[in-house]
This record gives C-alpha cells, sequence and structure tokens, in this order.
C-alpha cells in the first residue's frame, strides 16, 4: 500500500530534550517536506526536500533541522525542543513538479513540557 | 509567497451543490492552484488541482478565473463525509516559490442531513 508513515504518532518529552520525529514514503517520491499545524494558525511549512541531499526552509523553519539522506526518509530533528513547538506536525511527499498530489502521513502529535 | 483568501466557514445541505471560493490574486504565471481537505484527526488530502483549465474528477469540480486571479472548487452532491476544512493553495513551479506550499485558514465546511 502507497503511504507515508510517521513515528512516533504521539509524544510528550521535556524542554531541551533532543529528539527525531522520522517520516518514510514507499512511493519513490523525491520532493518530501514536514509541515506543523495549530490551532489558529493552520499548517505552516517547516522544511522540504527536493530531492536527496537538497534542503531548503519553509516558512517556520526556527528550532528544527532536517537531513535527507536516503529518498525514502526524511526525518525532523528538534535538537532543544522548547514549549512553542507544542504541535502536531505532519510530512508529505509527491513527485518532483508542482502539478503532482502531495499524500500526507498521520501526524504526530508532540507536547513539549 | 504567494496567499489564498478563503471564507471562514461555509453550510451546506447534504445532496446540494456546493462552491467554496478562493481568492489569489497574487498568484504568479507558473503557480498551479490546489485544494486539499482535512477530515478530523487526519492529515490532509488531495482533492483536485489546475493550472488555467477548468477541471474534473471524481471528487470534484474546479473552476479557474481567466485572470486566474480566483478559483472555486465545487461538490456537485454534498453527502455528510464531505464535512471537512477545506484548503485552497498554490503550488509553486518555478522562480522562489519552487517547493514551497503556503497553506491559508481553510474553510469549515458544514453539511447539514
Amino acid at each position: 500500500e502507497a503511504q507515508v508513515t510517521q513515528n512516533p504518532r504521539y509524544l510528550i518529552t521535556v524542554t531541551g530534550k533532543k529528539l527525531t520525529v522520522t517520516c518514510s514514503q514507499n512511493m519513490n517520491h523525491e520532493y518530501m517536506s514536514w509541515y506543523r499545524q495549530d490551532p489558529g494558525l493552520g499548517l505552516r511549512q517547516i522544511y522540504y526536500s527536493m530531492n536527496v541531499e537538497v534542503t531548503d526552509k519553509g516558512d517556520v523553519p526556527e528550532g528544527y533541522k532536517v537531513s535527507r539522506k536516503e529518498k525514502r526518509n526524511f526525518p525532523l530533528i528538534l535538537e532543544s525542543p522548547s514549549p512553542n513547538q507544542t504541535s502536531l506536525y505532519f510530512c508529505a511527499s509527491r513527485l518532483q513538479g508542482a502539478n503532482y498530489e502531495q499524500y500526507f502521513g498521520p501526524g504526530t502529535r508532540l507536547t513539549v513540557t | 509567497d504567494a496567499k489564498t483568501t478563503q471564507p471562514n466557514s461555509m453550510e451546506s445541505n447534504e445532496e446540494e451543490p456546493v462552491h467554496l471560493p478562493c481568492n489569489h490574486s497574487t498568484i504568479s504565471g507558473t503557480d498551479y492552484i490546489h485544494w486539499y481537505r482535512q477530515l478530523p484527526s487526519q492529515g490532509p488530502e488531495y482533492v483536485i488541482h489546475g493550472l488555467t483549465s477548468n477541471v474534473n474528477n471524481r471528487m470534484a469540480s474546479l473552476a479557474i478565473a481567466e485572470d486566474r486571479k480566483s478559483s472555486t472548487l465545487i461538490l456537485h452532491r454534498a453527502t455528510l463525509r464531505d464535512a471537512a476544512v477545506y484548503y485552497c493553495i498554490l503550488v509553486g513551479a518555478g522562480g522562489t516559490s519552487y517547493g514551497k506550499l503556503t497553506f491559508g485558514q481553510g474553510t469549515i465546511l458544514t453539511v447539514h442531513p
């Protein structure tokens, strides 16, 4: 089944404790992206990757890191999480090109205390 | 970055057509217009997209204004399962917006039985 998977689905952590949210897709998509969703602010793009070893900032990259060493994986790294990073995170992927649909993962709910 | 403007909410009755408007007056010539919807507790899912011409698929129709500064998503016969938040998004296909996605606030669609 074609899908985007994220792990973990739920995470509660403390301020400053480094964490990684994994994202994997099995559709051989070149493009992958991370979003956060907050009440009243909608979905905002954090980082995106056009292909392996190619990443770029979205609208809200501060406090996040990404890497794209393999085509199928695009982990989101929070080196020192803070409470304002408490949010619902979505990973997505698509084929290269703006005329392709994007497939979203199920989401990761992160709480930083 | 090009932005979209949508009504905060709309209501419809089951089995009736629904027209969801979107304004994107700063659209660039290479931007695609995409529509996604998000059901409660799920990631966004693709609905339809277009560039200049009107488009139809099994889920909906997309009507694009001749000057491309606005578009309308048409659900021909709303069902209770269509109740969701609908997002109109411009997807850059070139220049500085290539790869970036900017979600608007979306329209909350309520469907009454």
